[in-house]
């Protein structure tokens, strides 16, 4: 299954509204995560089953959509949100994330 | 408070063989899925594989029959074997435990990291 997200690179200010998208070849019912990565970091898990919310996980940060297309969205962007985004899929094996989103300040 | 200390990496020459540990603390290995998810220099992440609490195991098309990921109860160690390495094999390989939720195994918690460069 190929997740496509969109866009691949996205410019913003602090407090604006943030919206990454990630589309799956196939309908993956809720199986998706979202992952935040900042440079020379692990990955964090952001969201899991598409729409919830990882424990100690700001609320600014959330997750939407099913079947095809999903949506990440942050409300209010913090200077700590600058890192590249990922989806990852978890409806059948091979399991396989998107190519990522960079999130860089305007 | 859950972490993972990976170690092992270094650099070989393709066709040889290396095997990953990822030492676990203050959580079961082996009552957990645990995963290997990698990433070659810039690029993104790649999912490698999987072990099921129960002993079942998953991998990714590019590893498959050459990588075999494996635990230690007595060690609460995550393995990861990898033998005929690529030069493609290069990359940052991270361990996880995963959160299961709906039999789906989200990585929740990820370790530092070990790095493998295979090069002649």
């Amino acid at each position: 299954i190929q997740l496509t997200q969109s866009p691949s690179f996205l410019s913003a200010s602090v407090g604006d509204r943030v919206t990454i998208t990630c589309r799956a070849s196939q309908g993956i019912s809720s199986y998706l995560a979202w992952y935040q990565q900042k440079p020379g970091k692990a990955p964090k898990l952001l969201i899991y089953a598409a729409s919830t919310l990882q424990s100690g996980v700001p609320s600014r940060f959330s997750g939407s959509g099913s079947g095809t297309q999903f949506t990440l969205t942050i409300s209010s962007l913090q200077p700590e949100d600058f890192a590249t985004y990922y989806c990852q899929q978890l409806k059948t094996y091979p399991l396989t994330f998107g190519g990522g989103t960079k999130v860089e300040i305007k | 408070e859950v972490q993972l200390v990976e170690s092992g990496g270094g650099l070989v020459q393709p066709g040889g063989s290396l095997r990953l540990s990822c030492a676990a603390s203050e959580f079961t290995v082996s009552s957990n899925y645990m995963s290997w998810v990698r990433q070659a220099p810039g690029k993104g992440l790649e999912w490698v594989s999987v072990i099921y609490s129960g002993g079942s195991t998953y991998y990714a098309d590019s590893v498959k029959g050459r990588f075999t990921i494996s635990r230690d109860k007595s060690k609460n160690t995550l393995y990861l074997q990898m033998n005929s390495l690529r030069a493609e094999d290069t990359a940052m390989y991270y361990c996880a435990r995963d959160l299961v939720y709906d039999s789906r195994g989200y990585h929740d918690y990820w370790g530092q990291g070990s790095l493998v460069t295979v090069s002649s």
